[in-house]
């Protein structure tokens, strides 16, 4: 009964390729989020929807594509993978409800460009 | 402008002694905060939360922490720390548009024997 599932949870890929990353959470949100976290771990926010529409897209190249198939997903995909894309990439969820601010995470997906 | 800062990189401390991280936020309103532990190769789990009321406030794993408005901080506190709290601990303030966290740099809690 995972809250916030990501897969998949590691990712080995060459420079230059395409790769999909997803997100899926059952707790009923009406909003999800995907944060990058870099090597030194500092969290940032990349992207937000809410009810399948984009609400907060961060300076992110455009390279970096989500997409919500339904309130339920929230995938990201990434064309062109460069070195720099080397990160953990979380992806969170919240209901849009005044008091209930909480964002819960998923494991992450770390991904290594080689 | 919205910020937190984690002013400790990382911290040791002995198994079984007190622990404070600190946290200080710039916001103009009533933030609302949150402390997240992360465990090496793990997410992000909730350890507690400030939106209003009590300003000190009580999480899981034997946390607490208190808002102090007069000093913009959110320190973090456990009387008693165990070895599995080892992790990274991270601040974070929903920001203005209530739309995202914004996260402080973290602090890395290590526990001697």
């Amino acid at each position: 009964d995972t809250a916030v599932s990501q897969t998949p949870k590691y990712l080995v890929t060459q420079m230059g390729n395409d790769k999909s990353i997803k997100c899926e959470q059952n707790l009923g949100h009406d909003t999800m989020y995907w944060y990058k976290q870099d090597s030194k771990k500092f969290l940032k926010i990349m992207f937000s929807y809410n009810n399948k529409e984009l609400i907060i897209n961060e300076t992110v190249p455009n390279r970096f594509s989500p997409k919500s198939p339904d309130k339920a997903h929230l995938n990201l995909h990434i064309n062109s993978l460069e070195l720099g894309d080397s990160a953990v990439y979380f992806c969170a969820s919240r209901r849009t409800l005044a008091g209930q601010e909480t964002q819960y995470f998923g494991p992450g997906t770390r991904l290594l460009v080689l | 402008a919205q910020s937190v800062t984690q002013p400790d990189i990382h911290i040791t401390v002995s198994e079984g002694a007190s622990l404070e991280l600190r946290c200080n936020y710039s916001y103009g309103a009533t933030p609302y905060l949150f402390w997240y532990v992360q465990s090496p190769g793990q997410g992000l789990q909730l350890l507690l939360k400030y939106f209003s009321g009590d300003t000190l406030v009580q999480g899981i794993k034997g946390f607490e922490a208190e808002f102090k408005r007069s000093q913009s901080s959110f320190n973090l506190r456990k009387p008693s720390v165990h070895w599995s709290d080892a992790a990274e601990y991270f601040c974070a303030l929903l920001n203005q548009a209530g739309t995202a966290l914004i996260f402080g740099k973290g602090t890395t809690l290590s526990v001697s024997s």
